[in-house]
Formats: structure tokens, C-alpha cells, sequence
């Protein structure tokens, strides 16, 4: 069990510009969330995927954020056309389902975004 | 929906001393966890404690105690001997299971300070 992984863990990238973040969960951890926290507030939920499906979006999600989990591993996070409103600090954490032993949740150090 | 309310944004103490950091909760579930995490300034979100909502006994490791109290919704936070390595942000977290997608909702943190 070597935790959640994320790369890259800061990244600075002009206005319109694209970026993709990438998330390595626990491996026997079926759950896959990504989170974003800006300064001063607690993680606000952005996506899930149970196994390589996609099962949920917020609404805090815009047409310009993609999440994928080809085979259920590792995950990508992308920003396309990014914006100042983007810049965030972007989490990723994982689970195995509630009814397991041991349930909880895992947190990557996170990436933080800075667009410019 | 579900909410969670950590209504002290700033905390500071004096080492040794002891320190409680509150939390109220929202929900219309009969099942839910409740976690609590913490955050150093490296930025990574660290497991503390995870208590499910059919389980209302305080719970004790170390310096640290929990005190869940269903009849008010709260969950609160106890250090005693306060040490200046616990300096950092505390979120108190909801996770309810809304059609299969276990997420957790976050309160906005309490920044705790220990001056040595």
C-alpha cells in the first residue's frame, strides 16, 4: 500500500492553455474521487467513478473538465481552455466500497493549480 | 442535502493547553460516517477518525478524543496537551451514501495555532 499518487504537484499554466492531472489510487480501492479546495475552504467534490464507470458530476464541473479511468487504475483529470477561476488546489482520493472493512477514504497530496 | 458546520474559523492556544474543535452536521439519512481530517501546511488531508451513525460511544487515542452526540448532531474535537506540531487546518467531514456515490461533504475547516 503505497497511498494515492498525483502528479504533478504544482503546476502553472497560462490562461487557455490545457492541463491534465493524473491520480494512482490504492490498488484495491475500487472509488475514485476528485476534489477541488480553494483557499480557505474545506474540498468540494467534483467527480466519482466506481471501477472505470463514471457514476457522477458536479454541478461545479463545467463542459471544459474531463475525467476519465480507462481500466479502472489510474485516473486523468483535464482542464481545457483553463481560467483564473481554475486555479485551485486538486485532490484525489480513494475507497473501497462502505460495506468493507477498513472503509475510509485515502487523500493524494494533491495538485496545485496555478493559472496566470 | 447534507451540510456540515465548523463555525470556528481560527483557533489559538498556548501549548499544553487543551483545545476543542466543533462540528454540526445536516443530514436526512439514518446511515452516515462522519470523519474527521487534518491538514498541515504541506497540504496533504491526513485520516484522524471515522465514526459511523449507529455508533455514539466517545472514542479516546492518545491526546485526541471525539464526542458524537446524534441528539444534537454534532461531532466534536478534543486535544488535550496541546503541542505545536498539531498547528494545522481540521476538517470535519459528512459521508452519506446518495444513490451509490459515497462521497464526503466538507465543513470549511478550523485553522488551529499552538504557540509555544
Amino acid at each position: 500500500d503505497t497511498g494515492v499518487s498525483q502528479d504533478p504537484r504544482h503546476k502553472i499554466t497560462k490562461r487557455g492553455q490545457n492541463v491534465t492531472f493524473r491520480c494512482d489510487p490504492i490498488s484495491e480501492h475500487n472509488r475514485l474521487y476528485w476534489y477541488r479546495q480553494t483557499l480557505g475552504q474545506g474540498p468540494e467534490f467534483l467527480t466519482y467513478f466506481q471501477n472505470e464507470a463514471q457514476l457522477e458530476k458536479s454541478r461545479l464541473l463545467s463542459d471544459r473538465f474531463s475525467a476519465e479511468r480507462p481500466k479502472g487504475s489510474f485516473s486523468t483529470l483535464e482542464i481545457q481552455r483553463t481560467e483564473q477561476g481554475d486555479s485551485a488546489m486538486y485532490l484525489c482520493a480513494s475507497s473501497r466500497d462502505r460495506g468493507s472493512a477498513n472503509y475510509g477514504y485515502t487523500f493524494g497530496s494533491g495538485t496545485r493549480l496555478t493559472v496566470v | 442535502a447534507q451540510k456540515v458546520t465548523q463555525a470556528q474559523t481560527e483557533i489559538s492556544v498556548v501549548e499544553k493547553e487543551d483545545v476543542t474543535l466543533d462540528c454540526v452536521y445536516e443530514t436526512r439519512d439514518t446511515t452516515y460516517y462522519l470523519f474527521w481530517y487534518k491538514q498541515p501546511p504541506s497540504g496533504e488531508l491526513v485520516f484522524l477518525i471515522r465514526r459511523n451513525s449507529f455508533d455514539e460511544q466517545n472514542e479516546i487515542s492518545g491526546r485526541y478524543s471525539w464526542n458524537f452526540q446524534k441528539s444534537t448532531s454534532s461531532f466534536n474535537f478534543t486535544i488535550t496537551a496541546s503541542q505545536v506540531v498539531d498547528s494545522a487546518v481540521y476538517f470535519c467531514a459528512l459521508s452519506e451514501n446518495d444513490f451509490g456515490n459515497e462521497k464526503l461533504t466538507f465543513g470549511t475547516g478550523t485553522r488551529l495555532t499552538i504557540i509555544p
